[in-house]
């Protein structure tokens, strides 16, 4: 198993250009998650979603979309780049079954420069 | 409003030394609680977990943490660090709560950066 995969691993966007960053599963796992980690603030939580065609928003959700059409990929997009998004973004999944929703798996994450 | 705190920003501890990492947390319900580690560059790897039962948890590369209802803690330990246990260490915590809003969705702390010296 391949577990969480990301990519690109690097980028720089030059602000207003728009992109789309990869995740994927191959676990089957229903519950997946977008973070965005800044120094000093841990992660937050971007959008969430509990199984294909459910998203949710989570705790910093402006500027970016995000949708899942399957199980295994939940892409998250950012539509008009702002330097505000410089940051290092990590994906996650979860199994839907009690307990372990929370024990989160995550990607080896994406590296974002906005200039 | 829930939180997660982890008072030290930063540790340094010697080679062989005990290690010892503070996480508080603030919830309205039994919280499911995590311990993760990030080496330089990585992604987050599960350390422990706590979920329920014995309140003192074995994990990985030899940590271990223990759960205090009274005192909202988790702190994380390790008897003896060696030079590879530097890194960012975050606290998680998940809940159940009456919504399903809650479900899955895990807050974590600001992380604690441990450096280790020879």
């Amino acid at each position: 198993n391949a577990g969480v995969t990301q990519t690109p691993k690097f980028q720089v966007l030059k602000t207003g250009q728009s992109m789309t960053l990869q995740c994927a599963q191959d676990m089957n796992h229903e519950y997946m998650s977008w973070y965005r980690q800044d120094p000093g603030m841990g992660l937050r939580l971007i959008h969430y979603s509990v199984g294909a065609g459910i998203t949710d928003q989570g705790e910093v959700p402006n500027g970016y979309n995000v949708s899942r059409s399957t199980t295994e990929d939940f892409p998250l997009r950012l539509l008009s780049a702002a330097p505000s998004q410089t940051s290092v973004y990590f994906c996650a999944s979860s199994s839907s079954t009690r307990q372990l929703m929370f024990e989160q798996y995550f990607g080896p994450g994406t590296r974002l420069t906005v200039t | 409003a829930q939180s997660v705190t982890q008072p030290d920003i930063h540790i340094t501890v010697s080679e062989g030394a005990s290690l010892e990492l503070r996480c508080n947390y603030s919830y309205g319900a039994t919280p499911y609680l995590f311990w993760y580690v990030q080496s330089p560059g990585q992604g987050l790897q599960l350390l422990l977990k706590y979920f329920s039962g014995d309140t003192l948890v074995q994990g990985i590369k030899g940590f271990e943490a223990e759960f205090k209802r009274s005192q909202s803690s988790f702190n994380l330990r390790k008897p003896s660090v060696h030079w590879s246990d530097a890194a960012e260490y975050f606290c998680a915590v998940g809940a159940l709560r009456g919504s399903t809003d809650s479900w899955g969705k895990l807050q974590f702390g600001a992380g604690t950066q441990v450096v280790v010296t020879p």
